[in-house]
């Protein structure tokens, strides 16, 4: 596609629900990102991937928080044991090149997830 | 630690004027940055980047600048028109660190008034 493509676009959860995030990145892009935005704050790295490897997962604030790229395009985020506090916009973003690279990196619509 | 940080939280301007956003940021080993807009209910949008190795880029009615000595990034938008309103984030980068990943700042909201 032209761009990151995240689905769902919304998504209701109650508490304890698991939930699964799609990201579909740029065609052919190499990195993939994975991150959390709260209301009214910026973006917070989750995650990172390589291909189908998961470089970095520094960010990912519990063991209920897992993502794969098993294929090196297509990526998930789940979320186990859904709380309150797990309510944010989960953002996408993909770029071109390696890490070492400096290539422009673009991001998603996001995933607006709402735990009730 | 590593921080991004804006000196204005709002900014409000007329249509037609200029406008300039600032930012600054703490880890002196980053090399890349990127300045994106975010409109309400969208993701994060791609303006315009800078690597380290520069001190001033130029698109579309948009200048980057970078001082490296005092660590300050500035986004100046010309003739501002009420589509411009939204969010602005600059983000940095350290493209050869341990770990490969954006830092943002707490945002600027832009606001043009017609």
């Amino acid at each position: 596609g032209a761009g990151v493509s995240q689905s769902p676009r919304y998504k209701v959860a109650k508490r304890g629900q698991d939930v699964a995030l799609r990201c579909d990145p740029i065609s052919g892009h190499v990195s993939l990102f994975w991150y959390q935005q709260a209301l009214g704050q910026g973006p917070e790295f989750l995650t990172y991937f390589q291909n189908e490897a998961q470089l970095d997962k520094s960010g990912l604030p519990s063991d209920r928080f897992f993502a794969e790229r098993p294929e090196g395009s297509v990526s998930t985020l789940k979320i186990q044991r859904t709380q309150q506090e797990d309510s944010a916009v989960y953002l996408c973003a993909s770029s071109s090149g390696q890490r070492s690279s400096g290539n422009t990196i673009y991001f998603g619509e996001g995933s607006w997830l709402t735990v009730v | 630690g590593e921080s991004v940080g804006l000196h204005l939280p709002t900014l409000s301007v007329q249509e037609g004027d200029n406008s300039i956003i600032n930012c600054a940021y703490s880890n002196s080993a980053s090399d890349y940055f990127i300045w994106y807009k975010q409109e309400s209910g969208k993701g994060p949008q791609f303006i315009i980047d800078i690597r380290s190795n520069m001190d001033k880029r130029q698109g579309q009615r948009v200048t980057v600048l970078l001082n490296k000595t005092v660590k300050h990034l500035s986004l100046q938008i010309a003739a501002t028109q009420p589509g411009d309103s939204a969010v602005y984030f600059c983000a940095e980068i350290n493209s050869g660190g341990s770990n490969y990943k954006l830092t943002f700042g707490k945002g600027t909201l832009l606001t043009v008034n017609p």
